[in-house]
């Protein structure tokens, strides 16, 4: 079973600054299988990245995803007011149907 | 225009049964996996069970193995999760999403389990 580990916790950053999200898998996840969701308070999550760097419909150009192996990062290059929000990154599998999410990352205006 | 609606949560004495539903539209249906995802109040977000498009493939969590039952059907465009021997630990707004790896997630429907 694929454990997902989010740091930090929580990012504390100023609007108009750069934020930097990992995710670290305890084992090798294939990138096309990796994922990252935004989600606020009283919303479903909503889908930024899949396959580990293409961004989903709609997704401004601010944010991005990077990385292989057991390493992945979201960047976001500057951070508008309406990005203060958590973020999860997704590991997903097929056969069976399966997700794993990791636990969190929060930002958090400064 | 995909969507997503989630119905069939409420308030549930431990160890009864509830039946959650997920009516969808917008997409092909059944050229999709589909998922149930929970999450408790305050709390992040956990995978319950998931489906494949013909249903020959389904997975569930550790957590809800034995208990809990995915189905769908897809002359309906619906998605089913059959809960039974409820826990208080159950308690959490569950969505459904579409696709491999969720790209669009209803809004969820709230199940509390508790005396």
């Amino acid at each position: 079973e694929i454990v997902l580990t989010q740091s930090p916790g929580t990012l504390s950053l100023s609007p108009g600054e750069r934020a930097t999200l990992s995710c670290r898998a305890s084992q090798s996840v294939s990138s096309s299988y990796l994922a990252w969701y935004q989600q606020k308070p009283g919303q479903a999550p909503r889908l930024l990245i899949y396959g580990a760097s293409s961004r989903a419909t709609g997704i401004p150009d601010r944010f991005s995803g990077s990385g292989s192996g057991t390493d992945f990062t979201l960047t976001i290059s500057r951070l508008e007011p309406e990005d203060f929000a958590v973020y999860y990154c997704q590991q997903y599998g097929s056969s069976p149907p399966a997700l794993t999410f990791g636990g969190g990352t929060k930002v958090e205006i400064k | 225009e995909v969507q997503l609606v989630e119905s069939g949560g409420g308030l549930v004495q431990p160890g009864r049964s509830l039946r959650l539903s997920c009516a969808a539209s917008g997409f092909t249906f059944d050229d999709y996996a589909m998922h149930w995802v929970r999450q408790a109040p305050g709390k992040g977000l956990e995978w319950v069970s998931g489906i494949s498009w013909n249903s020959g493939s389904i997975g569930y969590a550790d957590s809800v193995k034995g208990r809990f039952t995915i189905s769908r059907d897809n002359a309906k465009n619906s998605l089913y999760l059959q809960m039974n021997s409820l826990r208080a630990e159950d308690t959490a707004l569950y969505y459904c999403a579409k696709g491999d790896f969720g790209d669009y997630w209803g809004q969820g429907t709230l199940v509390t389990v508790s005396s």
